[in-house]
């Protein structure tokens, strides 16, 4: 089993609409989770932390349950320049250093 | 310099040769990581160095080295190149070594990447 996992999509939306994507990830003991964005052949970059009472940041709202080990990003109202790859990344403990663990990442494609 | 830095964009490479792969921050951060992305796969981890004049090995080490004679820099190099190592690597640092949950400090930032391809 992957540490993260993501679903591939391509998830293909209309502009304004909802999107929901999941992670789910193996260690139950991971600390922090974040969700990055990146754009195509361009460098990855945090879009938001995701802590344990969810958050939300304009369109944008992340949410963890830690009990299925999951964590979620939903955006609303989606605009064309959503248009980007979305990597789920966990911090598991260990390892020495500041350890994160990149899902291969859900691509999301708005259209007009 | 805003940020971090790579060099070269993008390389072709024969096998057998020997690359380095440069990566220079003005941040002053003290945590720097290489990566490697390849599609259908998430970034996994090369090297790392917390602190200038320390390195550490990540997930995919082979065939690969790093140093960290100062603050600002972190060249990856490869000894002999494969095909396998055709990749995009990217560079990231962050001002803790060590994740701490919430505070931002912790977040990586990272290099607009090296495309590499080996024959």
């Amino acid at each position: 089993r992957k540490e993260v996992e993501q679903d591939p999509g391509p998830f293909n939306v209309p502009e304004g609409a909802t999107v929901a994507f999941n992670c789910t990830y193996s260690n139950s003991a991971s600390q922090s989770f974040f969700w990055y964005r990146q754009d195509c052949r361009k460098e990855p970059k945090l879009l938001m932390s995701v802590y344990s009472s969810g958050n939300e940041d304009g369109r944008f709202t992340a949410q963890l349950n830690r009990a299925s080990q999951y964590i979620s990003l939903l955006i609303r109202d989606s605009k064309l320049s959503d248009s980007a790859t979305y990597l789920c990344v966990v911090n598991p403990p260990g390892g020495g250093y500041n350890k994160l663990i990149f899902g291969a990442g859900t691509r999301l494609a708005v259209h007009p | 310099i805003a940020g971090i830095t790579q060099a070269p964009t993008s390389q072709i490479l024969a096998a057998g040769r020997r690359m380095t792969l440069r990566c220079t921050q003005d941040m002053r951060h003290n945590a720097m990581y290489w990566y490697r992305q390849d599609l259908g796969l998430g970034l996994r981890l090369i090297h790392y160095s917390n602190t200038a004049g320390t390195t550490g090995k990540g997930e995919v080490p082979d065939g690969y080295s790093v140093s960290r004679a100062n603050t600002d820099d972190f060249p990856l190099t490869l000894a002999s190149a494969v095909p396998s190592q055709t990749s995009v690597y990217f560079c990231a640092s962050s001002d803790r070594s060590y994740g701490t949950g919430r505070t931002s400090t912790d977040t990586q930032y990272f290099g607009p990447g090296t495309r590499l391809t080996v024959l």
